[in-house]
């Protein structure tokens, strides 16, 4: 299994400029998480699905949407990227059934907005 | 809403020194995950808690969720250079609900 992966590891943008960042995973798990991490500090959740259809805001949502189309993919995309979005985001997947639940997380894509 | 607070945010310990870090929530929480990231990389899962007073140890490290199900601490005794990171806890009211991360430990070690 290849787990969590995510692409690109590494991208600059200009402001206004839209992306996705891909997000995949064969573990078929039914939660998938999309974090933002800025420097020197925690995990913010943007988004998340309990499925493949189902989406739910996290805590910071703002310039942020996703889709669900299957179990495997969870795209985040950017519209209008701002410097404020400047950040290291991470996607994660987990199977949570019997209270049971672990996360794994993809490498991160580092994503520089100037 | 809910909130999950970690202190300290920093430590800096001698090799060898033990480490504690702790976490806090706001509300009762189903459960307490527990993940190191080392510089650079991404958080792996250590360990989940779910039961009320429960103590589960992995070699050094030892974790507890308190009786309330609202606090939990992370001890390594006698760190080793491989410790270094950023030690998060992570928690649910439900499974219906929100994962919440708190904002992280991270520990340095002088060798």
């Amino acid at each position: 299994n290849a787990g969590v992966t995510q692409t690109p590891k590494f991208r600059i943008l200009k402001i206004g400029q839209s992306m996705t960042l891909q997000c995949a995973q064969d573990m078929n798990h039914n939660y998938m998480y999309w974090y933002r991490q800025d420097p020197g500090m925690g995990l913010k959740l943007i988004y998340y699905s309990v499925g493949a259809g189902i989406t739910d805001k996290g805590e910071v949502p703002n310039g942020y949407n996703v889709s669900r189309s299957t179990t495997e993919d969870f795209p985040l995309r950017l519209e209008l990227a701002a410097p404020s979005q400047t950040s290291v985001y991470f996607c994660a997947s987990s199977y949570l059934g019997a209270g049971e639940e672990t996360q794994y997380f993809g490498p991160g894509t580092r994503l520089l907005v100037l | 809403g809910q909130q999950v607070m970690q202190i300290p945010q920093y430590q800096h310990v001698q090799e060898g020194e033990d480490f504690t870090t702790y976490c806090n929530s706001s509300t009762t929480l189903s459960n307490i995950q527990w993940y190191k990231q080392r510089p650079g990389g991404h958080p792996v899962f250590l360990i989940q808690l779910v039961k009320s007073g429960e103590v589960k140890k992995q070699k050094r490290l030892t974790f507890q969720f308190g009786e309330a199900k609202k606090n939990s601490s992370l001890h390594i005794t006698a760190t080793q250079t491989t410790d270094v990171g950023t030690y998060f806890c992570a928690g649910r009211r439900s499974s219906a609900s929100k994962i919440i991360f708190g904002s992280g430990t991270r520990l340095s070690i002088r060798p």
